[in-house]
């Protein structure tokens, strides 16, 4: 089956400007996750979707950056007023469920901010 | 606040030469161990789950333990095709993200 996709894959933007990365996960994931791994680093959890339930935000480095997920399906991270320092790889994950199941994650989005 | 620091950062074996890759973990209740293989620009790919500790996992070359404080991700005779960054991340009973390490480049010379 399909797994995880995001778009697009590559994003390179200038500074101030606002970018939107998009995520498809499992089918019939109801867990949705936003990591953002910087060169040299680890992943960094950004924020998490279960369900209808709200969204756990407490990973988002600032107000700039926000995430929505429409129909228990699709999510969308928005970076706005973009900075240098936002320029990572983001990576979308989904598990069937939040809590112990393991987490499949897509190819990522490369942002680079000039 | 959890924490995962992976050791060493980078490991070049030859191929056939076994080697163990290390993971500490402190969180305040373990709900799972992950580990993930990542390869260059690609996203993580899921090897192995433990949930307490003893528990043991097998897939391939690669054998995967867990005790309270550490896990250790044992690759017996390896191959090139092994050459991956490999990742340990933790899950804390109390939040459902995972907080990784910052994994361990391996690299396997023929």
């Amino acid at each position: 089956g399909a797994g995880v996709s995001q778009s697009p894959s590559n994003k390179v933007t200038e500074k101030g400007k606002d970018v939107e990365l998009r995520c498809d996960p499992i089918s019939g994931h109801t867990a949705l996750y936003w990591y953002r791994q910087s060169l040299g680093q680890g992943l960094e959890f950004l924020i998490y979707f279960q369900g209808n339930s709200a969204p756990d935000k407490s990973g988002l480095p600032s107000d700039r950056f926000s995430a929505e997920r429409t129909g228990g399906s699709v999510s969308t991270l928005t970076i706005q007023r973009t900075q240098q320092e936002d320029s990572a790889v983001y990576l979308c994950a989904s598990s069937k469920q939040g809590g112990g199941n393991e987490q499949f994650f897509g190819p990522g989005t490369r942002l680079t901010v000039l | 606040e959890d924490q995962v620091t992976q050791s060493p950062e980078a490991l070049r074996l030859q191929e056939g030469e076994s080697s163990s890759l290390n993971c500490s973990y402190t969180v305040s209740g373990l709900r799972g161990l992950f580990w993930y293989r990542q390869d260059p620009g690609k996203g993580p790919e899921f090897l192995f789950t433990l949930y307490s500790a003893g528990e043991e996992k097998e897939k391939e070359r690669l054998k995967a333990t867990l005790t309270k404080k550490e896990s250790f991700l044992h690759i017996t005779a390896p191959k090139p095709e092994d050459s991956a960054t490999y990742l340990c991340a933790a899950e804390d009973t109390g939040r459902r993200a995972l907080t990784f390490g910052s994994g361990t480049r391996l690299q396997v010379q023929p």
